[in-house]
């Protein structure tokens, strides 16, 4: 176990449904992160929060709306998405920003 | 762009050789951080070298910085079946950008 807890694991959606990906760290860390992970492609940062403060986001499509309630927890609301957004969506949690960072499992997201 | 590059792409060993990737970066680090991807999983933090060290270890792993070339290496020894994964470079600058990873296959 990484301490870091994301759900589901697997997500199949229409492009036209909203959705939510869910994540949970235990590590009592500061910061916390959304990545996408695509095949053959590099791992793409999205979003950054630290304090539950946003302190990044990538140009990423306002599709992708993330929420961040407290430092425990993350979320990335999903809505009218496009096949090219299928991916592995991973989430990191660090005690300060840009410290080593540990990741969940991730969630394989597939668009319809 | 700020992302590193690994090299090679992938590499396939018998177990018990010794496996070296490499990473290059672009920009200037405050630190470089190795992780490792087992196939479906989440990545996990391997080592982290400051911009002032040359060299660490930490059991079977030894990486390497160097900077006025702007790169580093990662040498697994005896490498073990369990070994096979991906492995990612991350620069850290004023925020961590990730290189797009080494594959590798340990056989048994």
């Amino acid at each position: 176990e990484t301490g870091v807890t994301q759900t589901p694991r697997h997500l199949v959606m229409g492009m036209t449904n909203k959705k939510s990906l869910k994540c949970e760290q235990h590590l009592g860390h500061n910061a916390m992160y959304w990545y996408k992970q695509s095949a053959k492609k590099p791992l793409e940062l999205m979003f950054v929060y630290n304090f539950k403060e946003q302190t990044e986001n990538n140009s990423v499509p306002s599709r992708f709306s993330p929420e961040c309630p407290n430092s425990s927890h993350l979320f990335l609301h999903l809505h009218t998405l496009q096949p090219e957004d299928s991916a592995l969506y991973l989430c990191a949690s660090s005690q300060e920003q840009n410290q080593p960072q540990h990741f969940g499992d991730g969630t394989r997201l597939s668009i319809l | 762009s700020q992302q590193g590059e690994e090299d090679p792409q992938a590499l396939s060993i018998q177990e018990g050789e010794n496996a070296t990737m490499n990473c290059s970066y672009k920009t200037s680090i405050n630190n470089l951080q190795w992780y490792r991807q087992n196939s479906g999983r989440g990545l996990v933090h391997l080592i982290l070298i400051r911009s002032n060290e040359r060299e660490k270890h930490s059991g079977r792993l030894r990486v390497t910085l160097d900077t006025s070339k702007k790169s580093s290496s990662l040498l697994i020894t005896a490498s073990r079946a369990a070994d096979t994964a991906s492995y990612f470079c991350a620069e850290e600058g004023n925020k961590l950008v990730f290189g797009a990873g080494t594959i590798l296959r340990v056989k048994s």
